[in-house]
């Protein structure tokens, strides 16, 4: 158990540019979770995988974020034409049995823009 | 929809006293609850959960949480803390058979010697 890698730990982009970030959940987790925290603020909801299906998505999901996960194992997030308001950590959890569990998070990507 | 009020924004005390986190959820269906600890620059780690059963719930590193419906409250305890547990601490709610958490704005938690 090698917990759950986020890559890369940081980025720093400019506005309009296109960001990607990859997930690498626990090996026999068949769930995984993305979430964003702001400065100050607790963690919030993006969407949710079973295996390579995407399950849930948030209303914060616009058109400019995607989520896959090809495989059913690791997950990459993909934010388009970056704005300076997806500053932010984005935090990647994974489960076995979901809320059950509890989950396990990853380290985090913190997303600059500028 | 689900909701989670952390009390205090921060909370200092003195390193070997007592410390509470309060936390109160809204929800009008049945839920688990979580609290979570992130240390700066982390992910978050789970301390301890309320899934049914005994109302009090005991974690890691010391912690134990006492879950309470007719107030709807999660309140997180140690009898005595160390420098080591400066951390943000974060409460959260899931309904069960779902599978989304929703946060509270965490509580700073800080450690005086």
């Amino acid at each position: 158990d090698t917990g759950v890698s986020q890559d890369p730990r940081h980025k720093i982009t400019k506005r309009g540019q296109n960001v990607t970030f990859r997930c690498d959940p626990i090996s026999e987790h068949n769930r995984l979770y993305w979430y964003r925290q702001t400065l100050g603020q607790g963690p919030e909801f993006l969407t949710y995988f079973q295996n390579e299906a995407q399950l849930e998505k948030s209303r914060l999901l616009s058109d400019r974020f995607s989520a896959e996960r090809p495989k059913g194992s690791f997950s990459t997030l993909e934010i388009q034409r970056t704005e300076q308001g997806d500053s932010a950590m984005y935090l990647c959890a994974s489960s076995v049995r979901g809320l059950y569990d509890g989950y396990t998070f990853g380290s985090g990507t913190r997303l600059t823009v500028v | 929809a689900q909701s989670v009020t952390q009390l205090d924004s921060q909370v200092p005390v003195f390193e070997e006293a007592p410390v509470e986190l309060r936390c109160n959820y809204s929800s009008s269906v049945s839920v688990y609850l979580f609290w979570y600890v992130q240390y700066p620059n982390q992910g978050l780690q789970l301390l301890l959960k309320y899934l049914s059963g005994s109302t009090l719930v005991k974690g890691i590193n010391g912690f134990e949480a006492e879950f309470n419906k007719s107030q709807t409250s999660f309140h997180l305890r140690k009898p005595s803390v160390h420098i080591s547990d400066t951390a943000e601490y974060f409460c959260a709610v899931g309904q069960q058979g779902a599978q989304k958490l929703v946060f509270g704005q965490g509580t700073r938690l800080t450690i005086n010697p």
